[in-house]
């Protein structure tokens, strides 16, 4: 299947900083690419759908200012953690489709990235 | 509003048994379903997908069913080994393709007993 990477896999940053998270598609492009965040022991939340060159489509509740998303190119997605605070940690994950496979759609994540706000 | 539910959310069995995963949905207007897997800690493993026209994907020993009008789905697993212990987690995606959400079930977490 197709290759989705994921950066940091792990990151610990201290309460009130920033924090950045790439997502990106190594052999396929992707015009479209969703970030997830999961709880421990909980299903993944979708938090926003992030299209290529086009502001992104944030869930009810997701503060956009907080979580900064810019999708500039057709392989690469960032989350931007803003002014992190302790209550941000948590699991997240990208994921995106093979545009080229518009009837199969099927998803592909990347090894998401756990985040620590101390 | 699609709602997914796995139960139960802990499965325990002895190595090479026969095992089946529910995964049940309230909206039966679906554009596919995708049965994944996930490792503590890692990211999600594609092990099949099912487009709603589907009534079943088979892949080595994962065998996946859909009954849309009913919204059910199920995972079988044959033969199962210690290296399946994993969280399995269904999604449906809504009408509308690429561009729609995935919803998923809180998953169930397999531990396989040598």
């Amino acid at each position: 299947g197709a290759v989705v990477s994921q950066h940091p896999s792990r990151v610990i940053c201290k309460s009130g900083t920033s924090v950045k998270i790439e997502c990106r598609s190594l052999d396929f492009q992707a015009t479209t690419m969703f970030w997830y965040r999961q709880f421990p022991k909980q299903s993944l939340m979708l938090m926003a759908t992030s299209n290529e060159g086009s502001k992104a489509t944030y869930e009810q509740g997701v503060e956009k200012d907080k979580f900064l998303i810019n999708h500039a190119s057709l392989t690469l997605s960032t989350l931007t953690v803003t002014s992190a605070h302790p209550e941000d940690s948590s699991f997240y994950i990208c994921s995106a489709t093979d545009r080229g496979l518009t009837l199969n759609t099927e998803a592909f994540f990347g090894q998401g990235t756990r985040l620590t706000v101390v | 509003k699609q709602e997914v539910t796995q139960i139960p959310a802990a499965l325990s069995v002895p190595e090479g048994e026969n095992l089946v995963l529910n995964c049940s949905f309230t909206d039966s207007a679906i554009y596919n379903l995708q049965w994944f897997r996930q490792d503590p800690g890692k990211g999600l493993t594609s092990l099949l997908l099912i487009q709603s026209s589907q009534r079943e994907q088979t892949s080595g020993r994962l065998n996946a069913s859909l009954d849309k009008s009913s919204g059910r789905s199920t995972l079988y697993i044959a033969a199962s080994q210690p290296g399946d212990s994993a969280t399995y987690l269904c999604a449906v995606r809504g009408w509308g393709g690429a561009n729609s959400k995935l919803t998923f079930g809180k998953g169930i977490t397999l531990s396989v007993r040598p």
